[in-house]
């Protein structure tokens, strides 16, 4: 079956721009995750839904971030006001629930000129 | 809050020899730990994963790494390398019990095989 899908695998912007990252997990997953990793780090965890809702928005690192999952599968990843600093590969993971493993898609890798 | 430790950006070892990729953890509550291997240009995959029961944990391609809660560890081991193997690994851990289920990452083990 198909696994985690995102889209696009590359975006390059300028900053100041508004950009939106999209993810689609594996058919039946109720679980998703956000996450992002720069160069020479591990992946850092942004966001998990469960669901339709956002369960832990902890990982946000300030409110030019927003993530949203409307329909409990789709998510979209969306960043205001980019600035360098957001450059990195933006991760989507999803899972059965909690504990469960986490299937992780290709990343969408963010450049921010 | 939770935090992962990875001792050594880089390890080398020769083709046949024993890995060790050494990991401790932090965490207030019982934790559930797990490793990812991710290989150039692929995404992150499972090894195998620690949350309750046996703390010997047996993953794929001959990976198993045993939880110790008095040392708060979680070392991947392989008994021999294969070329492969060449990968960069992370370890990761996350809570089990409350509402929150992300994953905290260490820094990540640069493994590299020798011939």
């Amino acid at each position: 079956g198909a696994g985690v899908s995102q889209t696009p695998s590359n975006k390059v912007t300028e900053k100041g721009k508004y950009v939106e990252l999209r993810c689609d997990p594996i058919s039946g997953h109720t679980a998703l995750y956000w996450y992002r990793q720069s160069l020479g780090q591990g992946p850092e965890f942004l966001i998990y839904f469960q669901g339709t809702g956002a369960a832990d928005d902890s990982g946000l690192p300030n409110d030019r971030f927003f993530a949203v999952r409307p329909e409990g599968s789709v998510s979209t990843l969306k960043i205001q006001r980019t600035e360098r600093g957001d450059s990195a590969v933006y991760l989507c993971a999803s899972s059965l629930g909690k504990g469960r493993e986490q299937f992780f898609g290709p990343g969408t890798r963010l450049t921010v000129l | 809050a939770q935090s992962v430790t990875q001792l050594g950006s880089h390890v080398s070892v020769s083709e046949g020899a024993l890995v060790l990729l050494r990991c401790n953890y932090s965490s207030s509550v019982p934790p559930y730990l797990f490793w990812y291997v991710q290989y150039p240009n692929q995404g992150l995959q499972l090894l195998l994963k620690y949350t309750t029961g046996a703390t010997l944990v047996k993953g794929i391609n001959g990976f198993e790494a045993e939880f110790k809660k008095s040392e708060t560890s979680f070392h991947l081991t392989k008994p021999s390398a294969h070329m492969s193997d060449a990968a960069e690994y992370f370890c990761a851990v996350s809570v089990s019990g409350g509402g929150a289920d992300g994953l905290t990452f260490g820094k990540g083990t640069h493994l590299i095989i020798q011939p």
